[in-house]
């Protein structure tokens, strides 16, 4: 199975900062990476696919990058809804597998 | 708006059955495949089981032989069968879409509970 590393794993930020996600994989994706938000107490949500791609809904200030087996999502300026959990999925092959999240809160 | 809907998650004692529901329209399912992921409480994602158009599903290696999935077209609902519950299946579970297999529709989860 493919590993998914994500780094930090927990971060503290401020309204309006700037917050990059790393995630890492074992092998080559092919550009085969998702993003999800998860706020507490609800499902996820899908935030970008394809490494890049913004789902239709999804604020631009998400923005995804990458290749082979490094990964990041950036978002630009953060905003008191973007509070809450990153995970990063590889779909390159079965077992589908998640990095183990990257939680962002208040500073 | 939400647009799977799951159903029938509860408290189990170990080594018991529950069933999962995730009734989803049609128009949703159509050439996708439907997916069920689970988190542990405070915990991450992890990938439990698909179940692809054509009738054919595939299970994480944790709930193989325990894990099945049916389908009742007439309902348009899925539903996973699970069996020899452990104390490590506690979880939210997940109905979710997949599209080349990343998810872009959740259900709002179902809790299962396992007591030992």
């Amino acid at each position: 199975a493919i590993r998914m590393t994500q780094s930090p794993s927990s971060l503290s930020a401020s309204t309006g900062d700037r917050v990059t996600i790393t995630c890492r994989a074992t092998q080559d994706l092919k550009f085969r990476l998702a993003w999800y938000q998860q706020s507490p107490g609800k499902a996820p949500k899908l935030l970008i696919y394809a490494t890049s791609s913004l789902p239709s809904g999804v604020p631009s200030r998400f923005s995804g990058s990458g290749s082979g087996t490094d990964f990041s999502l950036t978002i630009s300026r953060l905003q008191s809804e973007d509070f809450g959990t990153y995970f990063c999925q590889q779909y390159y092959s079965n077992p589908l597998t998640f990095g183990g999240g990257t939680r962002v809160d208040m500073k | 708006e939400v647009q799977l809907l799951e159903s029938g998650g509860g408290l189990v004692q170990r080594g018991g059955s529950l069933r999962l529901s995730c009734a989803a329209p049609d128009f949703i399912v159509r050439g996708n495949y439907i997916h069920w992921v689970r988190q542990a409480p405070g915990k991450g994602l992890e990938w439990v089981a698909v179940f692809y158009g054509d009738g054919g599903t595939d299970f994480a290696d944790s709930v193989k032989g325990r894990f099945t999935i049916q389908r009742d077209s007439s309902e348009n609902t899925l539903y996973l069968q699970m069996e020899d519950l452990r104390a490590d299946d506690t979880a939210m579970y997940y109905c979710a879409r997949g599209v080349l297999n990343y998810f872009d529709l959740w259900g709002q989860g179902s809790l299962v509970s396992v007591s030992s």
